[in-house]
Formats: structure tokens, C-alpha cells, sequence
């Protein structure tokens, strides 16, 4: 089974517009953390956010925000007031077991429309 | 501010050679990790690395090995380089904890001719 599922190969998003990336996990380890990357095309993963499975309140980080549903084991990425830099592949990934393995999902392509 | 570096951002090599790529971290991160990149696969985890010379299979080891000697320093070989070997290759280093991210190196991208 995919430990973790984007479901949602390519987005378009009109600048200035909020838009959200879907992200479900598969995981029975009780302690695990939930990260989000931005890949522009220039190739580079650059850290986005941070969720911990134990963490009571949805991360934020200026415009980037985490809808963490537990029960439903989806953990999705809010952009708000996207801008054209924001136009990049997108990756959810989840660290757990004993050796604090990553595991990465496929990932989202967003474009940012002017 | 956390500095990963490959040593190579475009190699090109023959199919049959061994070929090595390096990878060094300077914040003393215990964990290092090698994936390759592949269009629409997302990122595999070849091999990682939890301690000086410790090392785990990741999802797709087969036709990869790797040395770790030095704590700053994780280098993946391919010991018979294959066409099906060309991709992105991304190095990744963090400290141990579930809730440590990853700091990626800018990637290596081989061609196997």
C-alpha cells in the first residue's frame, strides 16, 4: 500500500487565489510527522511546513497552512493569496518507524495563472 | 543555515562504469539519505544512512551501494552503470526524530550513454 497518496497530478490556480493540495497518509506508527516541499523548476526541495501527529492545532507558516485531519489521515496543503512564484511541484511526505524513514508521495504540479 | 552539497549538477558517463557521487552536510546530522527522481514516481529512497557506517536499503537498492566513513560525508556508487540508471539524483540530510525535516542538496542529474 502507498504509504503516501497525491491524488492530483497537475492544479491551476489563479493568482491571488487560495488553493489546496491533497495529501493522504497510510501509517499504524502512532508517532509521525507530515512535511510539505515546493520544487521550482529549477529543481531544488525547499521545506515547507510541518505537522506532528500528536500536534492539537493545523501548522501554519505565513501562507502555507496544514488542514490536519487525523482521522481521516489527510494532511492538506492551503496556499492563500497564491502569487506566480508559487508555481511549482509540490510534495507531502511522512517520517515514521524505527529508523525515521521518509516517505514521499508523487507530487502535485501547481501553476499560478496571472 | 543548513549546507547540502553534491559534488556534480550534470555528469554524463558510459554504460559499464562505476560511477560515484558525492554528498556532504555541514550541520552534523546523523541521518544522510540518497533518492532518485523520476518523472511521475515522486522521490524513491535508494539508500539511508543513520550513523557512521550504517547504512539501510531503501525501496530500490538494486545496482546501488553506499559509503559512509565520515559523519559529514555519504557518497552513492553505481557499480555498473545502466541506461535505466539516468535520473535525478537527490541527496538529503536531517536529524534523527520524526519531527526533523529533510535539507536537500540542489541534485545530481546523470545521463548514462
Amino acid at each position: 500500500a502507498q504509504k503516501i497518496t497525491q491524488t492530483q497530478p497537475g492544479m491551476f490556480v489563479q493568482e491571488k487565489e487560495a488553493v489546496t493540495l491533497d495529501c493522504t497518509y497510510d501509517t499504524s506508527d502512532p508517532s509521525y510527522g507530515l512535511f510539505w516541499y515546493k520544487q521550482p523548476s529549477s529543481g531544488e526541495m525547499i521545506f515547507l511546513i510541518y505537522q506532528g501527529s500528536y500536534d492539537q492545532q493545523n501548522a501554519t507558516e505565513g501562507r502555507y497552512s496544514l488542514n490536519f485531519q487525523k482521522a481521516r489521515k489527510s494532511a492538506n496543503l492551503v496556499i492563500s493569496a497564491s502569487q506566480l512564484g508559487d508555481s511549482a511541484m509540490y510534495f507531502c511526505a511522512m517520517r515514521e518507524g524505527k529508523f525515521n524513514k521518509f516517505y514521499f508521495g508523487s507530487g502535485t504540479k501547481l501553476n499560478v495563472k496571472p | 543555515d543548513v549546507k547540502v552539497t553534491q559534488s556534480s549538477r550534470y555528469l554524463v558517463k558510459r554504460t559499464g562504469e562505476k560511477v560515484f557521487l558525492e554528498c556532504v552536510q555541514d550541520m552534523d546530522h546523523e541521518n544522510m539519505f540518497w533518492y532518485r527522481q523520476d518523472p511521475g514516481l515522486g522521490l524513491r529512497l535508494i539508500y539511508f544512512s543513520y550513523d557512521v557506517k550504517m547504512k539501510e536499503k531503501g525501496d530500490i537498492p538494486e545496482g546501488y551501494s553506499v559509503s559512509r566513513e565520515k559523519k559529514e560525508r555519504f557518497s552513492l556508487i553505481l557499480e555498473s552503470a545502466s541506461t535505466n540508471q539516468t535520473s535525478m539524483y537527490l541527496c538529503a540530510s536531517s536529524l534523527m526524530g520524526s519531527n526533523q525535516p529533510q535539507h536537500f542538496g540542489d541534485g545530481t542529474r546523470l545521463s548514462i550513454l
